[in-house]
């Protein structure tokens, strides 16, 4: 099966910065990646899929890009509320195996 | 407005079983695939099933296949999953999330529901 890791692992930053988060699949998923916010205490939201679309209501200084083993989230214009843990996941075939996350704290 | 409701979960021993259920409103289920995710107690997210629309391609993840078996009552705008042979580690908050129709993305999530297996 092709495992999914992230890097890093947590991260802090300030406000108004901007933060790159990496996810990387041990084989060549074309663009099947998804990105996804959890806020502390709170469920998953789907970010962004086709690793660079932004889903519906997802603010604009959120980006992904990347193809096959590389992808990237990139969060521009820090904001407080953007205090989660994210999640990238692959969807080209089962099993959709998450990464382990990464921590973003402000 | 989309929303997934599951129930069914709580405490369980070693060894028992359970039965999760999700029940959907605000689309047409039947037009869509459906995951459920789980998530341990400060750990991160885990896929554990899916089916297809019409239940004609069921995935499992590793940790819980021959245990586990996820199936759907489109009548019914439904989602289930039968969870068996229970572990301690099978503790976590399960998710019901609809699929997108393009690819196996999660667009809506539920509330979860804690599974507790302990004795």
């Amino acid at each position: 099966d092709i495992q999914m890791t992230q890097s890093p692992s947590s991260l802090s930053a300030s406000e108004g910065d901007t933060v790159t988060i990496t996810c990387r699949a041990s084989q060549d998923i074309s663009n099947f990646l998804a990105w996804y916010q959890q806020k502390p205490g709170k469920v998953p939201h789907l970010l962004i899929f086709g690793a660079s679309t932004l889903h519906s209501g997802v603010p604009p200084r959120f980006t992904g890009g990347g193809s096959g083993t590389d992808f990237t989230l990139t969060i521009s214009g820090l904001q407080t509320e953007d205090v989660a843990t994210y999640y990238c996941q692959k969807y080209d075939s089962a099993p959709y195996t998450f990464g382990p996350g990464t921590k973003l704290d402000i | 407005e989309v929303q997934l409701v599951e129930s069914g979960g709580g405490l369980v021993k070693p060894g028992g079983s359970l039965r999760l259920s999700c029940a959907a409103s605000g689309f047409t289920f039947n037009e869509y695939a459906m995951l459920w995710v789980r998530q341990a107690p400060g750990k991160g997210l885990e896929w554990v099933a899916s089916i297809s629309h019409r239940s004609s391609y069921l995935y499992y993840g590793d940790s819980v296949k021959g245990r586990f078996t996820i199936s759907r009552d489109n009548a019914k705008n439904s989602l289930f999953l039968q969870m068996d042979a229970l572990r301690a580690e099978d503790t976590a908050v399960y998710y019901c999330t609809r699929v997108r129709r393009d690819g196996y993305i999660s667009d809506y999530w539920g509330q979860g529901t804690l599974v507790t297996v302990s004795s």
